[in-house]
């Protein structure tokens, strides 16, 4: 059964931080990978989407990678801002489901 | 704009009462799903639909029932609610199987 996991759950990092949230997953069996933003008691919004074939995504200052045969993905947000601070979700499609991770609670401190 | 819409936002209701949370998309989307998502436990899919009259069970389905009677709508049915179904829901819809989900703002239902 697919599992995927978050590392680390929370992070905590001052303003102008460069930073990577990690995802893994246990089977390479994948149509995509999407990144997921959530503010507190709100809707997911899409980051990124990496189709099973692609390496990495690019939007502004967030790039995510996805290497399938290692069942791991990146998420780096670049030049950090008080603004990212949200819970960032990563989930990958397999079969008729997306299954997500638990997430990582990001914090940016001015 | 191309959304996911549900309907209510919020929702508090009583042990047993019937309820339904709409959800619509004007994306043309073949692909719908529910979600719930719980503190600790993440979000978990509980019915899925590939096309108009094709429904099927996600990970935790009891308790809930679907229907997908016109592309665009896929309503969530609990017919009895109970306490445990108190949760945040979310409606998302896709285009293909290997596309993107884009989801709503979610319901917040308590059952008490």
């Amino acid at each position: 059964k697919q599992e995927v996991t978050q590392i680390p759950a929370a992070l905590s990092v001052p303003e102008g931080e460069n930073l990577v949230l990690n995802c893994s997953f246990t089977d390479s069996a994948i149509y995509n990978l999407q990144w997921f933003r959530q503010d507190p008691g709100k809707g997911l919004t899409s980051l990124l989407l990496i189709q099973s074939s692609q390496r990495e995504q690019t939007s502004g200052r967030l790039n995510a990678s996805l290497d399938k045969s290692s069942g791991r993905s990146t998420l780096y947000i670049a030049a950090s801002q008080p603004g990212d601070s949200a819970t960032y979700l990563c989930a990958v499609k397999a079969g008729t489901a997306l299954i997500f991770g638990k997430g990582t609670t990001l914090s940016v401190s001015s | 704009e191309a959304q996911v819409t549900q309907n209510p936002r919020y929702l508090i209701t009583v042990t047993g009462k019937k309820l339904t949370v709409t959800c619509s998309q004007n994306m043309n989307h073949e692909y719908m799903s529910w979600y719930r998502q719980d503190p600790g436990l993440g979000l978990r899919q509980i019915y899925y639909s590939m096309n108009v009259e094709v429904t099927d069970k996600g990970d935790v389905p009891e308790g809930y029932k679907v229907s997908r009677k016109e592309k665009r709508n896929f309503p969530l049915i609990l017919e009895s609610p109970s306490p445990n179904q108190t949760s945040l829901y979310f409606c998302a819809s896709s285009d293909r199987v290997n596309y993107g989900y884009t989801f709503g703002s979610g319901t917040r239902l308590t059952v008490v």
